[in-house]
């Protein structure tokens, strides 16, 4: 199984200010014959489902605020929020979708500072 | 617009099977550009994917769930099934139905999500 980790497990950033989230797989994601990266990020709210923010490391889903943006290849992702809104307080996880069975990181819960 | 809705017993009793329906309205679950799956959440934990099927009925499970799970589909319905035998505390969670944007042999990420279901075991 490829195994997906998360730094920081918890963050906290004061609003207006840039959150950083990064995510590290224990294998690599990169297909190279379609050369994408098979990584997806999701934003999750106190008691709703997740919600699909960025996919393909970084194509943000339609209706994502701009604010919002993935990069990395490989192995190494990162989520970052340009300028933290009250609205972004949540859990985020990355996702590979590589391999069976897909897997998750363990989550990064994002707080207000 | 798609949505997807999770019904099924809130409480198993250990030993026994869970089983859950996830009825898919807006959009048709035999379509060929799609997978259709089961990902939970134990409380206050991170997410777990049990598995996905496409409109095919070809099937893929988590290894460590196979022995215990089957997916299913009732195209009639529009709709598609989960089955967890001889569940314990561990299997207590929010289980969530969705759909994969995919093909044959291939599916990515989870676009759709229901809102999704709490089950818990115990006696």
């Amino acid at each position: 199984d490829i195994v997906m980790t998360q730094s920081p497990d918890s963050l906290a950033v004061s609003l207006g200010e840039r959150a950083t989230i990064n995510c590290k797989s224990s294998q690599n994601v990169f297909y190279s014959s379609n050369n994408k990266n098979y990584l997806a990020w999701y934003q999750q709210k106190a008691g709703q489902p997740p919600k699909v923010l960025i996919y393909w490391a970084s194509t943000r889903e339609s209706g994502v605020p701009d604010r919002f943006s993935g990069s990395g290849s490989g192995t190494d992702f990162t989520l970052t929020i340009s300028s933290l809104q009250a609205e972004d307080v949540a859990v985020y996880y990355c996702h590979q979708y590589y391999s069976t069975p897909i897997t998750f990181g363990q989550g990064t819960r994002l707080e207000i500072k | 617009q798609l949505q997807l809705q999770e019904s099924g017993p809130g409480l198993v009793k250990p030993s026994e099977t869970l089983s859950l329906t996830c009825i898919v309205s807006g959009g048709s679950i035999s379509s060929s550009s799609y997978y259709w799956g089961w990902i939970r959440q134990p409380p206050g934990k991170g997410l777990e994917w049990i598995g996905n099927i496409y409109y095919s009925g070809v099937t893929y499970y988590n290894p460590s769930l196979k022995s215990r799970v089957t997916i299913s589909l009732d195209t009639s319905k529009n709709q598609f099934s989960l089955i967890l035998s001889s569940v314990t505390a561990a299997d207590t969670a929010v289980y969530y139905c969705g759909r994969h944007p995919g093909g044959l042999n291939y599916y990515h990420f989870m676009d759709v999500w229901g809102e999704g279901t709490t089950v818990t075991v115990s006696s």
